[in-house]
């Protein structure tokens, strides 16, 4: 297993709601990405931070936006949710480019 | 939306076979990494192929890069039914950094 948490495991909201997902990012890393994968589907970028900065984003609403904090955990938050927002949520951290990312365990989000 | 394809979509094979599995992406990259993913939860690395290489190998992992048909090929040789997982391969471009943009995604199932 890596060294990145993620909580909660699941969580079930209804649409118009809103939701924040954590995210630990591995001991010496300093950069985290997110992503969203839907069921059958390869996981896609919703945006990076590094050093506390938004630093690059995916094809995402800005009702998904993010936080990093000081010790590089990280924050998701989805606004005004809707039943297509239903998926794993990822996160992963990882040092210098390029290597390796180190996933978490995903936040799995089912919406109503 | 995903950079490219993997295929096939589904493999079974015997344990002690080799299982084979090819992506196809769609623009020029820096680095194309390999990932496993069981059951529905997080990442996990395998590999990773810068673009000037053309075959690496980890273990039982032979991973192959050909820059001019925008493919890459994924062997794990002598499966075991611990190998049974979905497969993705990521790839990243220059103006990318490591942001990943993932395949679809090969599900290997791996009978004892």
């Amino acid at each position: 297993e890596t060294g990145v948490t993620q909580s909660p495991t699941h969580l079930i909201k209804t649409r118009g709601q809103q939701v924040t997902l954590r995210c630990s990012s591995q001991s010496g890393h300093n950069t985290v990405s997110w992503y969203q994968q839907a069921l059958g589907q390869g996981p896609q970028f919703i945006f990076q931070y590094y050093r506390e900065e938004e630093n690059g984003r995916g094809n995402f609403p800005p009702r998904f936006s993010g936080l990093q904090f000081p010790n590089y955990s990280s924050e998701l938050n989805v606004n005004a949710l809707e039943l297509d927002d239903s998926a794993l949520y990822l996160c992963a951290s990882s040092s210098r480019y390029p290597v390796e990312q180190f996933f978490g365990p995903g936040t799995r989000l089912t919406v109503l | 939306s995903q950079q490219g394809e993997e295929d096939p979509q589904a493999l079974s094979i015997q344990e002690g076979e080799n299982a084979t599995m090819n992506c196809s992406y769609k623009t020029s990259i820096n680095n194309l990494q390999w990932y496993r993913q069981n059951s529905g939860r997080g990442l996990v690395h395998l590999i990773l192929i810068r673009s000037n290489e053309r075959e690496k190998h980890s273990g039982r992992l032979r991973v192959t890069l050909d820059t001019s048909k925008k493919s890459s090929s994924l062997l794990i040789t002598a499966s075991r039914a611990a190998d049974t997982a979905s497969y993705f391969c990521a790839t990243d471009w220059k103006s990318s950094g490591d942001k990943l943009t993932f395949g679809t995604g090969t599900r290997l199932a791996v009978r004892p």
